[in-house]
């Protein structure tokens, strides 16, 4: 079954620093990975993209990693800033009888206190 | 002005009443999609359209309709709401085989 599984679930840091979100995927075939940053009451809003052969991929102070041997995701957050507090959520995309089709994880609430 | 926007922003209906969601975008994108979002869940596809004349199931289409008006208008029905349909709706745009998905700022929707 095509499962996209996020941990942790909810995080709680200090402003100024670093965490880590996991995303484990078992989506086949697989196509690409996508992180989303959702404020609470607005849509999602892309923050990277991974494609099979992309180890790392950085947007400011976010970085995503994957490996694609293992089905696993990572994304770093580095400095963190107040703004930051919001669920990010891991998109899988994989193709299906000719169609995209896209796998989305429950998200991590993240939440950064001053 | 928002690319992909969404009318209206919250809604409260009582069970058995048709309700009507409506997308609109300003992106040019040929594609467009309807999600709900509940508490614990991640985004699951109702309804997704190729263009004007091409609209597919998707994972929970059970209980809701679509229409694609034009390239920029997408929407939702509800043909008789019940509880379980309470939930945060949200609708994306991309284009062709550029996987990028922009969401709309969503619908909150509470069925009584």
């Amino acid at each position: 079954k095509n499962q996209v599984e996020q941990s942790p679930q909810s995080l709680i840091i200090l402003e100024g620093k670093n965490c880590t979100l996991q995303c484990n995927y078992t989506v086949s075939p697989f196509s690409n990975l996508r992180w989303y940053k959702q404020d609470t009451g607005r849509g999602p809003v892309s923050l990277t993209i991974m494609t099979f052969s992309e180890n790392t991929k950085s947007n400011g102070r976010y970085t995503a990693t994957l490996d694609a041997d293992t089905k696993q995701s990572s994304l770093h957050i580095t400095a963190s800033q107040l703004s930051d507090s919001a669920s990010y959520i891991c998109v899988v995309r994989l193709l299906d009888s000719g169609t995209y089709k896209y796998i989305f994880g429950t998200g991590t609430r993240l939440k950064v206190l001053a | 002005d928002a690319d992909v926007t969404q009318t209206p922003r919250n809604r409260i209906t009582k069970t058995g009443k048709r309700i009507m969601l409506e997308c609109s975008q300003t992106k040019g994108h040929d594609r467009m999609y309807w999600y709900r979002q509940d508490p614990g869940l991640g985004l699951r596809l109702i309804y997704y359209s190729f263009d004007v004349k091409d609209i597919n199931k998707g994972e929970i289409s059970d209980g809701y309709s679509v229409s694609r008006q034009a390239q920029a208008k997408f929407s939702l029905s509800l043909e008789s709401a019940i509880p379980n349909q309470t939930a945060l709706y949200f609708c994306a745009t991309s284009f062709k085989n550029y996987n990028e998905q922009f969401f709309g700022p969503g619908t909150r929707l509470t069925v009584l």
